[in-house]
């Protein structure tokens, strides 16, 4: 099946600084990227749907200037927390799709704790 | 976006069938009926996932109502592995992949040994 990999898998940082966290799908050109938050005991909520060379579509509620998301190439989409808080702290999974199959590939998503 | 309702929990014991039911009253004739898990800790995982007729694959059988407006996961075989929330999902197919996945609070399956 299609692997979706992210790193750092876990991070603690201070707050005031900023975050950037990886994904990347390992064996297939991802068209879609999504971006999820999970607050512990909670469901996903996304934060935001990327495509490939364009600008991330944001939902709403999801501050574009401070969760930065990239997606350069089919393979790779960043997000970085700008200005940390500790609000923020949370488990952050991506998953990436191809538009002509149903199923997204989850990651295995990134802890960010920030102090 | 269409709506599911799941229980919150339910419970298990090992090696026998599990039944999780789903009920998408709103459903509408472009939304494929998707199953995802979460275990501890890890991003989810897909199930299967079906529009009309019942699907099997090798993790679990979906089977869907006739007027689709219910679903239910069958996992055959219980092991301590299939602990995990277990959410599903109405997603449209007009968009294809590019279709988000809007995650409901999902069912909290146990298995006991």
């Amino acid at each position: 099946g299609a692997v979706v990999s992210q790193h750092p898998s876990r991070v603690i940082c201070k707050s005031g600084t900023s975050v950037k966290i990886e994904c990347r799908s390992l064996d297939f050109q991802a068209t879609t990227m999504f971006w999820y938050r999970q607050f512990p005991k909670q469901s996903l909520m996304l934060m935001a749907t990327s495509n490939e060379g364009s600008k991330a579509t944001y939902e709403q509620g999801v501050e574009k200037d401070k969760f930065l998301i990239n997606h350069a190439s089919l393979t790779l989409s960043t997000l970085t927390v700008t200005s940390a808080h500790p609000e923020d702290s949370s488990f952050y999974i991506c998953s990436a799709s191809i538009w002509t199959t149903e199923t997204q590939y989850f990651g295995p998503g990134t802890r960010l704790l920030v102090l | 976006d269409a709506k599911t309702t799941q229980p919150n929990s339910m419970e298990s014991n090992e090696e026998e069938p599990v039944h999780l039911p789903c009920n998408h009253s709103t459903i509408s004739g472009t939304d494929y009926i998707h199953w995802y898990r979460q275990l501890p800790s890890q991003g989810p995982e897909y199930v299967i996932h079906g529009l009309t007729s019942n699907v099997n694959n090798r993790m679990a059988s979906l089977a869907i109502a006739e007027d689709r407006k219910s679903s239910t996961l069958i996992l055959h075989r219980a092991t301590l592995r299939d602990a995990a929330v277990y959410y599903c999902i109405l997603r449209s197919r007009s968009q294809g992949g590019s279709e988000k996945l809007v995650f409901g609070k999902g069912t909290k399956l146990t298995v006991n040994p």
